[in-house]
């Protein structure tokens, strides 16, 4: 019944590795978001993908790569980890793109700690 | 640019009213959203508005005045459960820009 479901959850990892987080969705939604939410909780937007085309491209290191194999999937990898990474990463789904005002529904988060 | 500001913190008293303020700078505006996060979980929805005035919700309210690029979020007779951290979020023309946040302490 999950509508928006990550995985995994928690991710503690070494600096330097290679490490994937899932995100999938089954509200049939077109939009898909990945979100960065620090320390000091500021929630920001990394990356959106409308029917598994990239649509918005935040400034973010090109260390982290999106992968949408179909609509209902959007993954983040990251390459060579950073301890700056540290976060909360939030997926999130949309029905259209967004700009009409659809809301958002977001995953429950993954926390990312890289030592 | 995008620029969006909220008090950072608040604080009431259960059964009070509160209003949290949110005013933006933006290219482009194509609506405004209000979502409530409690710590340790993902953001939530609470309201959208798109054209000048007040939408209500049950207990909580919305307000945008475009011209002046300003919204706030009325919580009228709080409960505890309210305590939580309020995002006013705007859409510009092709990205979805939250503030920091205003995190709202509500005590007995």
């Amino acid at each position: 019944d999950t509508a928006v479901s990550q995985t995994p959850k928690y991710l503690v990892t070494q600096m330097g590795n290679d490490k994937s987080i899932k995100c999938e969705q089954n509200l049939g939604h077109d939009t898909m978001y990945w979100y960065k939410q620090d320390s000091k909780k500021f929630l920001k937007i990394m990356f959106s993908y409308n029917n598994k085309e990239l649509i918005i491209n935040e400034t973010v290191p090109n260390r982290f790569s999106p992968k949408s194999p179909d609509k209902a999937h959007l993954n983040l990898h990251i390459n060579s980890l950073e301890l700056g990474d540290s976060a909360v990463y939030f997926c999130a789904s949309s029905l259209t793109n967004g700009r009409g005002g659809d809301t958002q529904y977001f995953g429950p988060g993954t926390r990312l700690t890289v030592l | 640019g995008q620029n969006i500001d909220q008090p950072t913190e608040m604080t009431a008293t259960e059964g009070a009213i509160v209003q949290i303020n949110c005013t933006y700078q933006t290219s482009g505006f194509n609506g405004l959203f209000w979502y409530q996060q409690h710590a340790g979980e993902a953001p939530t929805f609470l309201s959208y508005n798109v054209l000048d005035g007040l939408e209500e919700k049950g207990r909580f309210s919305s307000f945008l005045r475009r011209s002046k690029g300003y919204s706030y979020l009325l919580l009228k007779e709080l409960q505890m459960k309210d305590s939580a951290s309020y995002l006013c979020a705007v859409i510009g023309y092709s990205t979805l820009t939250f503030g920091k946040g205003t995190m709202l302490l509500v005590s007995p």
